[in-house]
């Protein structure tokens, strides 16, 4: 039984470059969320996807956008990349938005140089 | 306002000894729900436990332990003998129904256990 698994691993790119994330979500999971995690910080919310559709967001700017496709995997894309963006983007899923476990992948390390 | 305070940046155990890690919260909802989550140093967040809001008794998942007071708004973790491949990063974390169902984490404590 697969889990949550991400791609990149690592990702290193420029300022004012865009950049996308992938995530497939467990097997049988309908509902994928996005965090952003800054070194020694916990994660913050960046949005959540369930059938198709963008069903809630945190307090990030639209250059961070995503999307979910019929087979329930998503995207999350960054434009105008910042130095702040630097982080690691963690994928979780779940079986429906309002279910109370969530199991992550492994996260995307992204630098912004 | 802080919504999930976690006042302990870093502790210690000895190994096979209990430990409990402080989680406090913030919040004027009557439905949510409390949740930890373990994140060794390869990055994965691994869900440990759950407690709602109207849960009357604390949760337990194995070794893990929910010490929930409602009143004082506090969502503790207690972790019974533990062991080395307890040190991680442990993270409290909140969802409250009126906003949007959205986790809020805080800002973590790093588990360290000693041999």
């Amino acid at each position: 039984d697969a889990g949550v698994t991400q791609s990149p691993t690592h990702l290193i790119k420029t300022r004012g470059q865009q950049v996308t994330l992938r995530c497939s979500p467990k097997s049988g999971h309908d509902t994928v969320s996005w965090y952003q995690q800054a070194l020694g910080q916990g994660p913050q919310f960046i949005f959540q996807y369930y059938e198709e559709e963008e069903r809630q967001r945190g307090n990030f700017p639209d250059r961070f956008s995503g999307h979910q496709f019929p087979n329930y995997s998503s995207e999350l894309n960054v434009n105008a990349l910042l130095l702040g963006d630097s982080a690691l983007y963690l994928c979780a899923s779940s079986l429906g938005p309002l279910h109370h476990e969530q199991y992550f992948g492994p996260g995307t390390r992204l630098t912004v140089t | 306002a802080q919504k999930i305070t976690q006042t302990q940046p870093g502790m210690f155990v000895q190994e096979k000894e209990a430990v409990t890690l402080d989680c406090t919260y913030d919040t004027s909802d009557q439905s949510y729900g409390l949740f930890w989550y373990k994140q060794p140093s390869s990055g994965e967040m691994i869900f440990l436990i759950y407690q709602g809001s109207y849960d009357e008794q604390n949760a337990t998942e194995g070794r893990y332990s929910l010490n929930f007071q409602k009143a004082r708004k506090s969502a503790n973790l207690v972790i019974s003998a533990s062991q080395l491949g307890d040190s991680a990063m442990y993270f409290c974390a909140m969802r409250e129904r009126n906003y949007g169902q959205n986790f809020v984490f805080g800002p973590g404590t790093r588990l360290s256990v000693l041999p």
